[in-house]
């Protein structure tokens, strides 16, 4: 299995510009959600969804639209980016019931110059 | 209000010795569980112990026990028999509610400990 897949694992983009990070799992998870992690601060959670067709705002949305259009895949799209967007970025899934945890993908770390 | 709480930003062992993460957490649900992961420099995020709210054990992974007290909301990680590549940051982290509900879906992270380990 290849478990949680992140792409791109690097983006430079210019202020503006919109860009698309993918997110795909093949564990049939239930919940898949999307983090930024910022020196200090740990994770914050930007949105997150139960199940396919369903999504909804964590802590910090703004900027950021996705949807889960199939189990597999939970896209996120940053709209027009600013600097403040700098971040590493991660997708992670779980199943919907028991003690497991969420596996997390590898990350994409994002400038915004 | 801060929902996961690590006072301690870094922490110090020495090779082969225990060391304690605290951890606390402030939540309403009576249902929720307890989660820490393990990042090391090469930035994944690794899953290492999970405890349930209605556990009445401890939870133990190998040399990674979680020390739950309930009543003072706190489930500290230890580590028994430091080794050089525990060295990362840890992070505690809270799922609330029950199975199916919207919020069980969310992960609530503390801001993390850095742990090094000395030879």
């Amino acid at each position: 299995n290849a478990g949680v897949t992140q792409t791109p694992k690097f983006q430079v983009l210019k202020t503006g510009q919109s860009m698309t990070l993918q997110c795909a799992q093949d564990m049939n998870h239930e919940y898949m959600s999307w983090y930024r992690q910022d020196p200090g601060m740990g994770l914050r959670l930007i949105h997150y969804s139960v199940g396919a067709g369903i999504t909804d705002q964590g802590e910090v949305p703004n900027g950021y639209n996705v949807s889960r259009s199939t189990t597999e895949d939970f896209p996120l799209r940053l709209l027009s980016a600013a600097p403040s967007q700098t971040s590493v970025y991660f997708c992670a899934s779980s199943y919907r019931t028991g003690s497991y945890g969420y596996t997390f993908g590898s990350g994409t770390r994002l400038t915004v110059v | 209000a801060q929902k996961i709480t690590q006072t301690q930003p870094g922490m110090f062992v020495q090779e082969k010795e225990a060391v304690t993460l605290d951890c606390t957490y402030d939540t309403s649900d009576q249902s929720y569980g307890l989660f820490w992961y393990k990042q090391p420099s090469s930035g994944e995020m690794i899953f290492l112990i999970y405890q349930g709210s209605y556990d009445e054990q401890n939870a133990t992974e190998g040399r990674y026990s979680l020390n739950f007290q309930k009543a003072r909301k706190s489930a500290n990680l230890v580590i028994s028999a430091s080794q050089l590549g525990d060295s990362a940051m840890y992070f505690c982290a809270m799922r609330e509610g029950d199975a199916g509900g919207t919020s069980y879906g969310k992960l609530t992270f503390g801001q993390g400990t850095i742990l090094t380990v000395h030879p």
